[in-house]
């Protein structure tokens, strides 16, 4: 079946520019993460939707980044103003349901901001 | 919140060699351990997990072990071949909300040596 997918694979933008980026999980999974990747780096935790709940926004690193989820299905990251230490890959996750599940990655979005 | 660090950051194994990566955590009330595994390039994989109700887990040549008391998490890969070569991430599951969120580690780069 159909994994994670995002859009667009590649992403060049100009600092101060906004950016939008876009998840689309597995069908039927009820939680969805987004993740910032640095060059060589890890994996750093930015926002999590579970079903109707409040998502968890405590990794955001700033007011730039926002996050949106209709239901269970689409999800756009959202970076307004962007600045150079921006660019990353940003991967997004999507796990059937909460509770210790694996998380199924998708392909990423590597931002470069100029 | 969680906090995990992972030991060593690199790792280079000949082939056939044993490789141990190992991993802290902060949070007592995590309960949910799972490892990825990320090819360069590609996205990370689920490869093996492990919860506190177990101390050891194993699945062909890769096995995890856990202590709860000492709040650290291993991953033992034996009889290593080239296609293990990656980035090795662990994970330990926010207690505060019920597992639903995983926190990472910064990562093991891996390299075995034909």
């Amino acid at each position: 079946g159909a994994g994670v997918s995002q859009s667009p694979s590649n992403k060049v933008t100009e600092k101060g520019k906004d950016v939008e980026l876009r998840c689309d999980p597995i069908s039927g999974h009820t939680a969805l993460y987004w993740y910032r990747q640095r060059l060589g780096q890890g994996l750093e935790f930015l926002i999590y939707f579970q079903g109707n709940s409040a998502p968890d926004k405590s990794g955001l690193p700033s007011d730039r980044f926002s996050a949106e989820r209709t239901g269970e299905s689409v999800s756009t990251l959202t970076i307004q103003r962007t600045q150079q230490e921006d660019s990353a890959v940003y991967l997004c996750a999507s796990s059937l349901v909460a509770g210790g599940q694996e998380q199924f990655f998708g392909p990423g979005t590597r931002l470069t901001v100029l | 919140g969680e906090n995990v660090e992972q030991h060593p950051s690199t790792l280079s194994v000949q082939e056939g060699d044993s490789a141990v990566i190992k991993c802290t955590y902060s949070d007592s009330a995590s309960n949910y351990f799972p490892w990825y595994k990320q090819e360069l390039g590609k996205r990370p994989q689920l490869i093996i997990d492990i919860r506190s109700n177990v101390g050891e887990k194993k699945d062909q040549r890769i096995a995890v072990t856990l202590n709860k008391t000492a709040k650290h998490f291993s991953l033992h890969i034996t009889e290593t071949q080239p296609e293990d070569s990656a980035v090795y991430f662990c994970a330990a599951g926010d207690g505060k909300t019920s597992y639903d969120k995983v926190i990472f580690g910064p990562g093991t780069s891996l390299s075995v040596i034909p």
